[in-house]
């Protein structure tokens, strides 16, 4: 079975502090991503990654930057937390190819900033 | 933008009754669909996915159906059981991205 495993479950920061959030798929997927989850929203998709070293914009990238140095490793890094960061944070992975297809998600990280 | 969304937010049905969620999806390029099921604290999980080339697909106990020229969606749930409490999302997309709806609640009643 594919795994999509996070690191963190749960985390409290503080406005101003910088986060990370670490994502690893063990399937050999091409594909990553990253969406926050907020009610009455759905999910938002943050950035996403068609292959090592590359990433792209998605709907809500703003205060938000992401990493892919390895194919199975994509992080999500808050460079200066604020309160309106705080949200469940769902990462994906996918294996089709510049195409579409199921995504594999994780378990989420509820980030709470204070 | 793009969107996607779900008619009605809540969906309670008695056990044993079958459910249907539906979903409507703005961006006539669509050429993926796919259905997730979410319970409290876990991330999504697949239900079925259908393509733009086909209309209806069955998994089991579940049915999705695809009306392309309404740019309409739907899950139907046989027999509905109290497992299937959940949050459904669908989700609708092209290019490698997917495009999320808000989410329907289904409540089982025993």
């Amino acid at each position: 079975d594919v795994k999509v495993t996070q690191s963190s479950r749960y985390l409290v920061k503080r406005t101003g502090e910088k986060v990370f959030l670490e994502c690893v798929q063990d399937m050999d997927h091409e594909n990553m991503f990253w969406y926050r989850q907020d009610p009455g929203l759905g999910l938002r998709l943050i950035y996403f990654s068609y292959d090592v070293k590359m990433k792209e914009k998605g709907d809500i990238p703003e205060g938000y930057s992401v990493s892919r140095e390895k194919k199975e490793r994509f992080s999500l890094i808050l460079e200066s937390a604020s309160t309106n960061q705080t949200s469940m944070y769902l990462c994906a992975s996918s294996h089709q190819v510049r195409g579409t297809g199921e995504l594999f998600f994780g378990e989420g990280s509820r980030l709470t900033v204070l | 933008g793009e969107s996607v969304g779900l008619h009605l937010p809540t969906l309670s049905v008695q056990e044993g009754d079958n459910s249907i969620i539906n979903c409507a999806y703005s961006n006539s390029a669509s050429d993926y669909f796919i259905w997730y099921k979410q319970e409290s604290g876990k991330g999504p999980q697949f239900i079925i996915d259908i393509r733009s080339n086909m209309d209806k697909r069955q998994g089991q106990r579940v049915t999705v159906l695809l009306n392309k020229t309404v740019k309409h969606l739907s899950l139907q749930i046989a027999a509905t059981q109290p497992g299937d409490s959940a949050v459904y999302f669908c989700a609708a997309g092209n290019t490698g991205k997917l495009i999320f709806g808000q989410g329907t609640t289904l409540q089982v009643k025993p």
